[in-house]
């Protein structure tokens, strides 16, 4: 079955310092790929998706891209904020009719 | 436009007694879900349902039972909560396809004592 594992957190950083977020997938097929951030005391929301292999998904300073070779979505940000302080959600959709979640990673972001 | 919305936000519970959670939800979405959200457990898919009249289970369904009478309500019942069930529950709601999004409703917080 379909299956997203992420970095365990928390990720403690220094702001302005660079993020990597790991997250691989397994899947049949050829999945679409989400990462989702939730914010505390918020549901989750979504941060940025990519659809097919190669492609890059970027929102908000963030991006990931799809790497089919290696199953990887790893999400990436050139520089924190203090506000960017949350839980992130790797997740990837085979064309069931549900999400395959990963565990979610926090970030913790210092001044 | 209030997306999804859940009710009640908070809820305390003793073992054994019985409540429902609802999920509304204004944005013509097919697909509803309900997920509980743990500690290290990240999120796990409890029941779901692909339009009005149907459910189907998820993940850990046991404890839980939902109806989707109306295509815009999705309701989550605990017949006999335990402690077990205590818990964050997010609802959810989206379209189907390969690139569907899910959109989320803010949580309910339910604690059984």
């Amino acid at each position: 079955g379909d299956s997203v594992t992420q970095m365990e957190g928390p990720v403690t950083l220094s702001e302005e310092a660079f993020l990597t977020i790991n997250c691989t997938y397994t899947a049949t097929g050829y999945p679409s790929l989400f990462w989702y951030v939730q914010y505390p005391g918020e549901g989750l929301q979504l941060l940025l998706k990519a659809t097919k292999a190669d492609d890059k998904g970027s929102n908000k300073g963030f991006e990931a891209t799809y790497r089919k070779e290696t199953t990887s979505f790893h999400l990436e940000k050139g520089s924190v904020q203090v506000s960017d302080s949350a839980v992130y959600f790797c997740a990837l959709n085979s064309g069931y009719s549900t999400l395959t979640f990963g565990k979610g990673t926090m970030l913790l972001v210092s001044p | 436009n209030a997306g999804v919305t859940q009710t009640p936000k908070f809820r305390v519970l003793k073992t054994g007694q019985s409540m429902t959670l609802l999920c509304a939800q204004d944005m013509n979405h097919e697909y509803m879900y309900w997920y509980r959200q743990d500690p290290g457990m990240g999120l796990r898919l409890i029941h779901y349902s692909v339009g009005e009249g149907t459910t189907a289970k998820g993940e850990v369904p046991d404890g839980y039972n939902v109806s989707r009478l109306k295509k815009q309500n999705f309701l989550l019942g605990l017949e006999s909560a335990a402690p077990s069930q205590t818990s964050v529950y997010f609802c959810a709601g989206g379209t189907s396809g390969l690139t569907g999004e899910l959109f989320f409703g803010e949580g309910s917080r339910l604690t059984v004592l």
